[in-house]
């Protein structure tokens, strides 16, 4: 997505280890943040979410930061398991209605 | 309960012809979407409606034709199929502005 840059697009993690993934966006009046983890053959599936009055929000082994003011939020992913291999998506809403884009994508692969 | 419901799921079909694929979504939602992906995992968005109304077009061809019957149903049609159209098709829904998208299955559109 071009109005949505995320990186890496690839990310290897041993299981147990951690694992980031971080995405850009350029609209300032972008407030909310979610993220996706598409499965192989599967639907994206919202897995966490963040809104910009807050700067980090967490569920079990995953966390999501947001820093407005370098308009960059990440995806945090502790104690990695191989269920966790997947694409993951961050998107970010532009415009003054619910146009999101998304980022190009990180295949994550966690080794046993 | 399915939310977001698409068919079909799997469709092969040959150049030049005119397929649709349907969508509705049983969550009360006023917006809906339909999302491509490509071979690489983009997502992109094509189309959005907000109670009926086209609200986005994202520069697709006009060979590609979406229709809102009512705000629980968007469809899409696409005539002169061609090689380049071959990819996933998610619909998607949300309820108003900056909100989480819930989408679909897909449908996996094969033009050989």
């Amino acid at each position: 997505g071009e109005n949505v840059e995320q990186h890496p697009s690839t990310l290897s993690v041993q299981e147990g280890d951690s694992a980031v993934i971080k995405c850009t966006y350029s609209d300032s009046a972008s407030n909310y943040f979610p993220w996706y983890k598409q499965e192989l053959g599967k639907r994206p599936q919202l897995i966490i979410d963040i809104r910009s009055n807050v700067g980090e929000k967490k569920d079990q082994r995953i966390a999501v930061t947001l820093n407005k003011t370098a308009k960059h939020f990440s995806l945090h992913i502790t104690e990695t398991q191989p269920e966790d291999s997947a694409v993951y998506f961050c998107a970010a809403p532009r415009g003054d209605f619910n146009k999101f884009y998304f980022g190009s994508g990180t295949k994550l692969n966690v080794k046993p | 309960d399915t939310a977001v419901s698409q068919t079909p799921k799997y469709l092969v079909t040959q150049m030049g012809n005119d397929k649709s694929i349907k969508c509705e979504q049983n969550l009360g939602h006023d917006t809906m979407y339909w999302y491509k992906q490509d071979s690489k995992k983009f997502l992109k968005i094509m189309f959005s409606y907000n109670n009926k109304e086209l609200i986005i077009n994202e520069t697709v061809p006009n060979r590609f034709s979406p229709k809102s019957p009512d705000k629980a149903h968007l469809n899409l049609h696409i005539n002169s199929l061609e090689l380049g159209d071959s990819a996933v098709y998610f619909c998607a829904s949300s309820h108003g502005r900056g909100n989480t998208i819930y989408f679909g299955e897909g449908s996996w559109l094969t033009v050989v």
